[in-house]
Parts: structure tokens; C-alpha cells; sequence
């Protein structure tokens, strides 16, 4: 089967950079997707990374190595409406579904 | 991309009745998902629907509680049958598609049910 985990909250400034990891187990996937979702709004797609390595995409990155089981979304120039939950997920390579974490929420403060 | 809506946005039920969802997509699609969310709780897949098969159920959902109906590549239906004040969630459907950025998912606005 397939686990994976975030940290529950993360708060920044303005400005800043946040890191939210994901760490998974998974006899097989894919790759590595990241999910914005504003509260009462649908997810709406971020990131993926199939290989190891970053991907950048404007203020967001996200990175992945599959020797270490982890991976990670990079925040930069924090916005206010950058505050939202934020969810990894995996396609599994055996039974084609998608799993998704538990959801970071992250707060940014003025 | 892939435009995906849902009907009803919302509903408020009585226990022990059934509510059918409805969801549309601008494009073809070979398979459509059925995900549940809690407010505040990460999504949880309860069914991969595929156009001329029977949906492929996750552990903890059964096609009795949960049938879907997949008519044609574009539309697909999840009934919630026989619902209790536990069914209470949000509902979404969405899409994989495979695009320059990898394997996207797209999903549909949702659907708020509340079991009274």
C-alpha cells in the first residue's frame, strides 16, 4: 500500500520561504504531485516531479528523491493568498489510484 | 486542461434517503474518480470509474453504499445511498490528464452534502 506524511501547520511571514516536506512509503508510483486547495475551493494542481530532482514553476518548486522516500514543496515570496492546505499525492504504479497525504495547512502572517 | 463540473453544489438530506451527483467534463476522458472530504481531513479516493466496466471500488467503499454510473466518456454519476449523519462531506470528482508538467489531476467544484 501507500502512506504518506506532512507536517499538520506551517506559519510564515510575508515574504518568506516555507518548505513542507512529504515523506511516503510506496511499493511503486509514478511520481510526485502537489495539490493547493483554498478553504470552501477544489484542489488545483502545483507541482510534479516523476524524477529525482527540483522543478521549479514560477514562485513554487518542488523537489524529489526516491532513494530517500521524500519530497518537498518550496514557497518563495510568500503571499497572503498563498495561505491554503497544501497535499502530496501519489499515482501508484499497482491499482492506478491516487493517494494523497493528510494536508499541510500553512498560515501566512502580515 | 479539463473544465469539470458537479450538481448540486450543495444539498441537505434526510437520513435514510439516497442523493445522486452529477459530474460533467468539457473533454473525453478514459477514467473519472470519486474522491470524499472532510472539512479539514486530506481526500479519500472511493472509486475509479471507467467507461464500459463496473467502477473499481477502494477497501471501505462498496458498490451498494456507492453505485456509479459511467454512461459515456464525459459524464459520470456517484449515488449515496441510504445516507446517515456520517455520509456528511464533501464529494468531488475529477480527471487524470498527462501534460507537458506530468500527470495532472483536475478536479470538479465538489459537492457539500449534510445528513440531518
Amino acid at each position: 500500500g501507500q502512506s504518506l506524511e506532512q507536517p499538520s501547520e506551517v506559519t510564515a511571514v510575508e515574504g518568506a520561504i516555507v518548505q513542507i516536506n512529504c515523506t511516503y512509503q510506496t511499493s511503486g508510483f509514478y511520481g510526485l504531485s502537489w495539490y493547493q486547495q483554498h478553504d470552501g475551493g477544489a484542489p488545483t494542481f502545483l507541482s510534479y516531479n516523476a524524477l529525482d530532482g527540483l522543478e521549479e514553476t514560477g514562485r513554487f518548486s518542488s523537489f524529489l528523491s526516491r532513494s530517500d522516500s521524500y519530497g518537498y514543496l518550496l514557497l518563495q515570496e510568500l503571499q497572503m493568498k498563498d495561505s491554503a492546505s497544501y497535499f502530496c499525492a501519489v499515482k501508484a504504479i499497482y491499482g492506478q489510484n491516487f493517494v494523497f497525504g493528510p494536508g499541510t495547512r500553512l498560515s501566512v502572517l502580515p | 486542461s479539463a473544465v469539470i463540473s458537479q450538481k448540486p453544489s450543495r444539498d441537505i438530506c434526510q437520513r435514510g434517503t439516497s442523493l445522486t451527483i452529477q459530474c460533467q467534463v468539457d473533454s473525453q476522458v478514459t477514467m473519472m474518480f470519486w474522491y470524499r472530504q472532510q472539512p479539514g481531513q486530506s481526500l479519500t479516493l472511493i472509486a475509479t470509474a471507467n467507461q464500459g466496466s463496473e467502477a473499481t471500488y477502494e477497501s471501505g467503499f462498496v458498490i451498494d453504499k456507492f453505485p456509479i454510473s459511467r454512461p459515456n466518456l464525459t459524464f459520470s454519476t456517484l449515488t449515496v445511498s441510504n445516507m446517515s449523519p456520517e455520509d456528511s462531506s464533501i464529494y468531488l470528482c475529477s480527471v487524470e490528464r498527462m501534460e507537458v508538467s506530468g500527470r495532472e489531476q483536475y478536479f470538479g467544484p465538489g459537492t457539500r452534502l449534510t445528513v440531518t
